[in-house]
Parts: structure tokens; C-alpha cells; sequence
């Protein structure tokens, strides 16, 4: 099993280009989620679906869009990147629900930088 | 104020020390506590995670909830050099929404 699986790695961007970062995962999972990691401030919620056709904001949500593609899959959009946005995301899906949430099963990560 | 909030480090203990990791929070309605372990460059990992109040052990690792103090805590027994990583508390009040601490960078040299 891949588990969560995150596209791409890497990605460098100009300040103002935009980009979609994709994540897909295998475990028949309910929620997904997407975070941002930076130094200092630990993982920060960005948004996230509790079921497939829902979406909510998280903790700092400015900046970005997503899409419930389907049960698998979980986009997140960034319309017109800036240097603040430079960060390592990381998508994560668990089982949902209030017992299943505990359960977090993270991607690789993407490291994203915009000059 | 943040809903968590997790020292960063960084901790350095020689191997075979006892390690203690701690978080404090504010909300009182949190009902379940995990701990994520993430080794450089790397997704976190789940750990452990307790319901509510009390201990729960798993191997060299024991976690510590308590809630009239708004604290909970990770000891790690006989550490080694590979639980050299940074650890995350997390934690959720019967919603979808896990909060994360900012995570304890831990050093274990031998």
C-alpha cells in the first residue's frame, strides 16, 4: 500500500505563478487534510474534508483553495503564490469520525519555494 | 493564545536517559491526545494516543494525560540514538480537526 501519496516533492515558484498540489490516498479514508510546516510554528491547518463533498477552512486558510476531487483525492490550489507561502506541506488522511481522527496517516511532504 | 503550545527545543540527552516531552493546552473540551514522531525530511508518524484522563504505555513509551492541569506528557525510557526526531502532540475534541503543538526537536548522541 502507498498510503498518502503526495505530487510533487519539490516545486520552486515565482512570486504571482500559481500551482496545484495533489494528494491521493489509498486507505479508503473519509477525511483528509492539508498542513503547513514551517520553523517555530509546527503543523498549521490549512483545510480540510471531513467527507468527500465537504471542505472547511483551518487555521490559516488565506491564500489557498482545495478540491474533494473524490474519496481518494484532495487538491490544494495556490491562485497567486507569494515568498510567504514558502513552506514544506503536508497532506494527511485518517478514517474520520472522533475515534478514527487519532489516526493521522501524513504524505512525504512538498517543499515549496517561491522566489 | 495558541489552542497548544509544546517547547521546541531542541532537547539533548545521552542514550539511556529518560526522556519527558511535554504539551499544555487551553481548550478544555479536548478528548483525545496523540503523540507524532517525524524524523527529518519526513512525514510525522503516530506515536500513541490516549482517551481523556490517565497512562497509557506501549513498549519504552509512556503517555500522560492530565486534564485538571491542561498538560500532557511523553516519557521515553532507555532512549536511543534512533529516537533521535521531533515529536508532536496532537489533539482533537470529537470533530475531524487534529491540532498540533509545534513539536520538540529531541537529540539522543551516544
Amino acid at each position: 500500500n502507498a498510503g498518502v501519496t503526495q505530487t510533487p516533492k519539490f516545486q520552486v515558484l515565482k512570486t504571482g505563478q500559481s500551482m496545484t498540489l495533489q494528494c491521493a490516498q489509498d486507505m479508503n479514508h473519509n477525511s483528509m487534510y492539508w498542513y503547513r510546516q514551517d520553523p517555530g510554528m509546527g503543523l498549521r491547518l490549512i483545510y480540510y474534508s471531513a467527507s468527500e463533498g465537504t471542505t472547511d477552512k483551518g487555521e490559516v486558510p488565506n491564500g489557498y483553495n482545495v478540491s474533494r476531487l473524490n474519496k481518494r483525492e484532495f487538491s490544494l490550489r495556490l491562485e497567486s503564490a507569494a515568498p510567504s507561502q514558502t513552506s514544506v506541506y503536508f497532506c494527511a488522511s485518517t478514517p474520520g469520525g472522533p475515534v478514527g481522527v487519532v489516526r493521522a496517516f501524513f504524505g512525504q511532504g512538498t517543499r515549496l519555494t517561491v522566489v | 493564545q495558541k489552542e497548544v503550545e509544546q517547547d521546541p527545543g531542541p532537547l539533548s540527552v545521552p542514550e539511556g536517559a529518560i526522556v519527558s516531552l511535554n504539551c499544555t493546552y487551553s481548550n478544555s473540551a479536548f478528548q483525545y491526545f496523540m503523540w507524532y514522531r517525524q524524523y527529518s525530511r519526513k512525514g510525522p508518524e503516530l506515536l500513541m494516543y490516549t482517551y481523556s484522563s490517565g497512562n497509557k504505555e506501549d513498549g519504552r513509551f509512556t503517555a500522560q494525560v492530565d486534564k485538571s492541569s491542561k498538560y500532557i506528557s511523553l516519557f521515553i525510557r532507555d532512549s536511543q540514538p534512533s529516537d533521535s526526531a521531533t515529536y508532536l502532540c496532537a489533539m482533537s475534541y470529537n470533530t475531524d480537526k487534529l491540532i498540533f503543538g509545534t513539536g520538540t526537536r529531541l537529540q539522543v548522541f551516544p
